[in-house]
């Protein structure tokens, strides 16, 4: 079974530094792909980053970045220059490739970036 | 363009009745899923569909839960007989493909049981 775990269930930073979200999981497959989402009070879920497993370089997407362990099984996600904008749920998943795709999902972290 | 779109926004239902959830996804998406969010639970995939494929049931938590995607399109996920487990926010999400493709998500329907 796939599992993915989300240690930190509350984080908060101040705006403008850098604040990391911790991510594992458990897989058996060779070919997954590892996803950071956002979603704000809307509820709306937003695609923040994406890794695939096979790429050894980490993803990043402007302030975003990840350290994409691979042996460890670890996938962390760093926010740098937080924006009050950022105050979210943050929700690391995974997705076997080659399958239907459906995402398996951590529990979240509640992340408030405070002015 | 227009994203992922789902209604109502929120429903209230007494115990017992069936309620019918709708989805439009992103034109030109072939795939299709829905999640269930709950606070006991998480994130759970509930079904999933590709084209004209059969779709994959397997997350579905009762015979009382189906859904249909009409046309490739537009989707309902029905619950029949709710129970108050079945409180949940339901989210639907879109993508080009299966597999490697970003899902788009929409703004989900907050279900209440009473």
């Amino acid at each position: 079974a796939q599992t993915v775990t989300q240690s930190q269930p509350e984080m908060s930073v101040q705006e403008a530094e850098t604040v990391t979200l911790s991510c594992t999981y458990d897989t058996s497959e060779n070919n997954y792909y590892l996803f950071w989402y956002k979603q704000p009070p809307s509820r709306q879920m937003i695609l923040v980053i994406r890794q695939e497993a096979y790429k050894q370089q980490n993803a990043t997407e402007n302030r975003f970045s990840v350290n994409f362990q691979k042996a460890a099984k670890s996938f962390s996600l760093k926010i740098s220059d937080s924006q009050l904008g950022d105050t979210a749920m943050y929700f690391c998943a995974l997705a076997s490739g080659g399958s239907q795709g459906n995402l398996i999902f951590g529990k979240g972290t509640k992340l408030s970036v405070k002015p | 363009g227009a994203g992922v779109s789902q209604s109502p926004s929120n429903k209230v239902t007494e115990k017992g009745k069936d309620v019918e959830l709708r989805c439009d996804p992103i034109s030109g998406h072939t795939a299709l899923y829905w999640y269930r969010q709950s606070l006991g639970q998480g994130l759970e995939f509930l079904i999933y569909f590709q084209g004209n494929s059969a779709p994959d049931k397997s997350g579905l938590p009762s015979d009382r839960f189906s859904a249909e995607r009409t046309g490739g399109s537009v989707s309902t996920l029905t619950i029949q007989r709710t129970q108050q487990e079945d409180s949940a926010v339901y989210l639907c999400a879109s993508s080009w493909g299966s597999g490697t493709y970003e899902q788009y998500f929409g703004p989900g329907t907050r279900l209440t049981v009473t």
